[in-house]
């Protein structure tokens, strides 16, 4: 039982345009939100995160929304760099006792130059 | 400070066989959780320890424990090997229990079942 999903394995966008990687979760429980990066032969490193009391959260070039009406969060990236290229996880949790992170399967992020 | 170290890179074994993987976190983190990634499954969740107790389990079978040490640094073991035992085996540790905290990982150990 997949909770967290990103539906689409892979994605390639331009340099220097809008790169929007989706996720989607279906425990209504969950109230916090994780991305995390991937590059090959590294482990995961965190990128940005949003609390469920808020619909934004914004760090230099990436922007994570949230509508959890939804149940659906979205991560951008814009302009797209090279050094973007990566695997993207998104991740979710729940303050609803000792809960651990549950991940979804990632995108792979591919920007062309 | 140094990141999280996990050893050994990476490991063939045979069907049968068992391995044990080793993780030593980030100074002064108490908190080692184990993960699984593979293929079109993303990270799928083993097992939390803090202070040498197992806090939380994901839906592996009994094959796969672990355990803490008191100076945090923590092993997984994967007894009788099975194919579908290969993957990418990640470690990652924080300060506290891990909740919202965010992780760090380590590099990973590749295991390859032939």
């Amino acid at each position: 039982d997949q909770q967290v999903k990103q539906n689409s394995p892979s994605l390639s966008v331009q340099e220097g345009r809008i790169s929007i990687l989706n996720c989607d979760y279906t425990n209504s429980m969950f109230d916090y939100f994780l991305w995390y990066k991937k590059y090959p032969a590294e482990g995961p490193t965190f990128l940005i995160s949003i609390s469920s009391i808020k619909d934004k959260n914004e760090d230099g070039r990436f922007t994570v929304f949230l509508n959890k009406s939804a149940k659906h969060l979205s991560l951008h990236i814009v302009p797209s760099q090279p050094g973007d290229s990566a695997v993207y996880f998104c991740a979710a949790i729940g303050s609803f006792g000792n809960e651990k992170l549950t991940f979804g399967t990632g995108t792979r992020l591919t920007i062309i130059p | 400070k140094a990141g999280v170290t996990q050893t050994p890179r990476y490991l063939i074994k045979t069907r049968g066989q068992q391995v044990t993987l080793s993780c030593s976190p980030i100074s002064g983190h108490r908190s080692v959780s184990w993960y699984q990634q593979t293929p079109g499954q993303g990270l799928q969740f083993l097992f939390e320890y803090f202070s040498e107790t197992q806090r939380n389990k994901g839906n592996f079978p009994g094959r796969f424990s672990g355990r803490q040490f008191s100076n945090s640094r923590s092993e997984m073991n994967v007894s009788t090997l099975e194919l579908g035992d290969s993957a990418l085996y990640l470690c990652a540790s924080s300060f506290t229990v891990s909740g919202a905290n965010v992780l760090t990982f380590g590099a990973g150990s590749r295991l390859t079942v032939l």
